[in-house]
C-alpha cells in the first residue's frame, strides 16, 4: 500500500492563514480527505472530495489538490482550531485506505 | 442523528482473542460500508478494515490481515471486529466509522465516528 506524508507540526498566529500539506502517489488518482482531532476526542471530518465541507464545518477550512499533494488551508485560524490534522485517501491499489501521519497545529 | 457506540475493549494477554462491537443508530445502517480505524497511544490513525454495506466484500490493512475479521449484522445494526492472535502493538483505541457514500464505497472519507474503545494487549 502507498503512504501519505505530512509534516509532524505546524504553527500559525491567531487570525492568520496556515496550509497543511499531504503528499503521496495515490493522490494523483484519488481525492484526499481531512480530519481534525483534539486530545481525547474522535476525529471529525472537515474536508472531503478535495474541497467539500460537511455541514457545520466553518468556511475558513478549505482544501485543494495539485499533482501528488493535497492541502488543507485554514484562513483566519482560531484558537479552537488547535488540533491534530490527518489526511487520508485510497491507496494505489484502490481497495485499501491510507492515512497520513498527522500534523499537530499550534495556534499562537 | 448518527450514533456509533463501540464496546468490548479491555485488557487482554498476548496471543488471546477479543471481539469489539459497534452499535449504529440514526441512519439506515444496511446501506453504508463501515470501517474500523485504530490509534495507538500518542500515535496517528491507522485504517484496520472495511466491510461493504451488504457484507459481500471485506478488506484489511496489512498489519492485521489474517488475524482480524470484520463482520456485520444488518438486522441488529451492529458492526464487529474479531481480533485473534493479539500482539502488544495492537494496543490502541479502536474506532468504528461510517463510509461517506451510501450504497457505494468511497474508501476515502469517513463522515461519522464513534468515540472509540480501548484495547490493551499486555501480560
Amino acid at each position: 500500500s502507498s503512504e501519505l506524508t505530512q509534516d509532524p507540526a505546524a504553527s500559525v498566529a491567531l487570525g492568520q492563514t496556515v496550509r497543511i500539506t499531504c503528499q503521496g502517489d495515490s493522490l494523483r488518482t484519488y481525492y484526499a480527505s481531512w480530519y481534525q482531532q483534539k486530545p481525547g476526542q474522535a476525529p471529525i471530518l472537515v474536508i472531503y472530495n478535495k474541497n467539500i465541507r460537511p455541514s457545520g464545518i466553518p468556511d475558513r477550512f478549505s482544501g485543494s489538490n495539485s499533482g501528488n499533494t493535497a492541502s488543507l488551508t485554514i484562513t483566519g485560524a482560531q484558537a479552537e482550531d488547535e488540533a491534530a490534522y490527518y489526511c487520508n485517501s485510497r491507496d494505489s491499489s484502490g481497495n485499501h485506505v491510507v492515512f497520513g501521519g498527522g500534523t499537530k497545529l499550534t495556534v499562537l | 442523528q448518527v450514533q456509533l457506540v463501540e464496546s468490548g475493549g479491555g485488557v487482554v494477554q498476548p496471543g488471546r482473542s477479543l471481539r469489539l462491537s459497534c452499535a449504529a443508530s440514526g441512519f439506515t445502517f444496511s446501506s453504508y460500508g463501515m470501517h474500523w480505524v485504530r490509534q495507538a497511544p500518542g500515535k496517528g490513525l491507522e485504517w484496520v478494515a472495511v466491510i461493504w454495506y451488504d457484507g459481500s466484500n471485506k478488506f484489511y490493512g496489512d498489519s492485521v490481515n489474517g488475524r482480524f475479521y470484520i463482520s456485520r449484522d444488518n438486522s441488529k445494526n451492529m458492526l464487529y471486529l474479531q481480533m485473534d492472535s493479539l500482539r502488544a502493538d495492537d494496543t490502541a483505541v479502536y474506532y468504528c466509522a461510517r463510509d461517506g457514500l451510501q450504497w457505494l464505497l468511497s474508501l476515502s472519507y469517513f463522515d461519522n465516528w464513534g468515540q472509540g474503545s480501548l484495547v490493551t494487549v499486555s501480560s
